[in-house]
């Protein structure tokens, strides 16, 4: 079945060590999507890609970079990671349209010690 | 910016208790989407709305878009465990690909 996956599910790191997270998709859809949840919630957006146009928040803070190598992979790298970056991490694609589905990943749930 | 905000924030329910979320936009809004987080889970699409007035049903939900396209409304008759969740409405910023979450209605269901 087409898909969003997301690796790992749970990732634990260090305080300051560098993570990075995974998002591949079957789906070929040019939009690919970085959100961060916390608990209690709505997911905030962090960056997007359109092929391989990055679009950031304003207000994404420096330490979180992302890579789109291919249509099919995204990377969410988090330099530096504080503890108040522990949260759920969730990738998103959709067809590009702007007003269709969007395709959730079944998130990673990073915990920073 | 645009903002889209849900009320109520929390609702507990008996089941089988009929259950309401409301969804307001500041601005004009293209079209709505709502969709369905389990706790732990990640979100799941439900309904997209277009249309002034537009009403969809989902067996036992109910969805609306206001005539001004600037509110929307989840309804569930006679809840059942299964709609533990929180509900969020979604928009998309007209001539981007940028979605725009509500602040989500966190709904418990007791038995």
């Amino acid at each position: 079945d087409a898909m969003v996956i997301q690796n790992p599910r749970y990732q634990v790191t260090q305080f300051g060590k560098p993570v990075t997270l995974s998002c591949s998709q079957t789906l070929n859809h040019n939009v690919m999507y970085w959100y961060q949840q916390k608990s209690s919630q709505a997911p905030k957006l962090l960056f997007h890609y359109y092929d391989k146009d990055f679009n950031n928040e304003a207000d994404t803070p420096d330490n979180f970079q992302s890579r789109r190598p291919n249509t099919s992979f995204c990377f969410l790298d988090i330099r530096s990671p504080g503890l108040g970056d522990a949260a759920m991490y969730l990738c998103a694609t959709a067809t590009g349209t702007g007003r269709e589905t969007q395709y959730f990943g079944p998130g990673t749930r990073l915990l920073v010690l | 910016g645009q903002q889209v905000m849900q009320i109520p924030q929390y609702q507990h329910v008996q089941e089988g208790e009929d259950f309401t979320t409301y969804c307001n936009s500041s601005t004009t809004l293209s079209n709505i989407q709502w969709y369905k987080q389990r706790p732990g889970g990640h979100p799941v699409f439900l309904i997209q709305l277009v249309k002034s007035g537009e009403v969809k049903k989902q067996k036992r939900l109910t969805f609306q878009f206001g005539e001004a396209k600037k509110n929307s409304s989840l309804h569930i008759t006679a809840t059942q465990t299964t709609d533990v969740g929180t509900y969020f409405c979604v928009s998309t910023t007209s001539g981007t690909y940028k979605y725009i979450f509500g602040t989500g209605t966190r709904l418990k269901v007791l038995a």
